[in-house]
């Protein structure tokens, strides 16, 4: 499985857009990138899941360059309701065994007023 | 859709008792995981099953534990005898795709002393 890199920690204030960048360099050709979101004494939420260039829905957006050896998570003007960890995961999605989602430590994300 | 149910929300349990944790997944959905969360490690992929059949239990940390899916709709995972540090947030997750929108259940937050 490939793994990811992404910062500790992120601060942000209200009404900022917030980019979360991560690296997962040896990421395999049938890998998807995905996004996950998780506030404190509840599970991980689904956010966001791509392959390669752009993706956004309500929530956010995701930026994949052509290499696809890092990627993008961007929040467009967050808000104290935004402070959470999220994880950045790569895997495949063909369903073979082993191949179930291996979460990191995740970027902290506090934003304040 | 009430979405992944699992019980308890918390447990507090005496040091080598039997603990068993309960999970019923989103019908439909043929994935079904088992994750541990800790300050420490973060969240620990323990088993997944695909149609009611353990796949990947390499993450389940020793024999203690032992983890069951009886049917489509229900998942046990067990610790027998418990330790102190067992002690952790348990999280079951399922989904139609092994690496695509998990849904995870509100955790067992499980304390033994």
């Amino acid at each position: 499985l490939a793994k990811t890199t992404q910062p500790i920690s992120m601060d942000s204030y209200e009404g900022q857009e917030v980019n979360i960048t991560c690296s997962h360099n040896n990421i395999a050709t049938n890998d998807y990138i995905t996004w996950y979101q998780q506030f404190p004494s509840q599970g991980p939420r689904f956010i966001i899941q791509g392959y390669k260039t752009k993706v956004t829905n309500e929530v956010a957006s995701l930026f994949i360059p052509a290499d696809r050896k890092s990627s993008t998570l961007s929040l467009p003007r967050v808000s104290l309701s935004d402070t959470a960890v999220y994880y950045c995961l790569v895997g495949d999605r063909r369903g073979q065994a082993g191949t179930a989602l291996i979460f990191g430590k995740g970027t902290t994300l506090s934003v304040s007023s | 859709d009430a979405g992944v149910i699992q019980s308890p929300r918390h447990e507090v349990t005496e040091m080598g008792q039997e603990v068993t944790l309960r999970c019923k997944p989103i019908s439909g959905h043929d994935y079904l995981f088992w994750y541990r969360q800790t300050m420490m490690r973060g969240l620990e992929l323990l088993i997944y099953f695909n149609n009611n059949v353990p796949i990947d239990d390499s993450g389940m940390p020793e024999d203690r534990f032992s983890a069951k899916m009886p049917n489509a709709s229900f998942s046990t995972l067990k610790i027998q005898p418990s330790e102190p540090r067992d002690s952790a947030v348990y999280f079951c997750a399922s989904s139609r795709d092994s690496a695509y929108g998990y849904t995870f259940g509100s955790g067992t937050r499980l304390t033994v002393v």
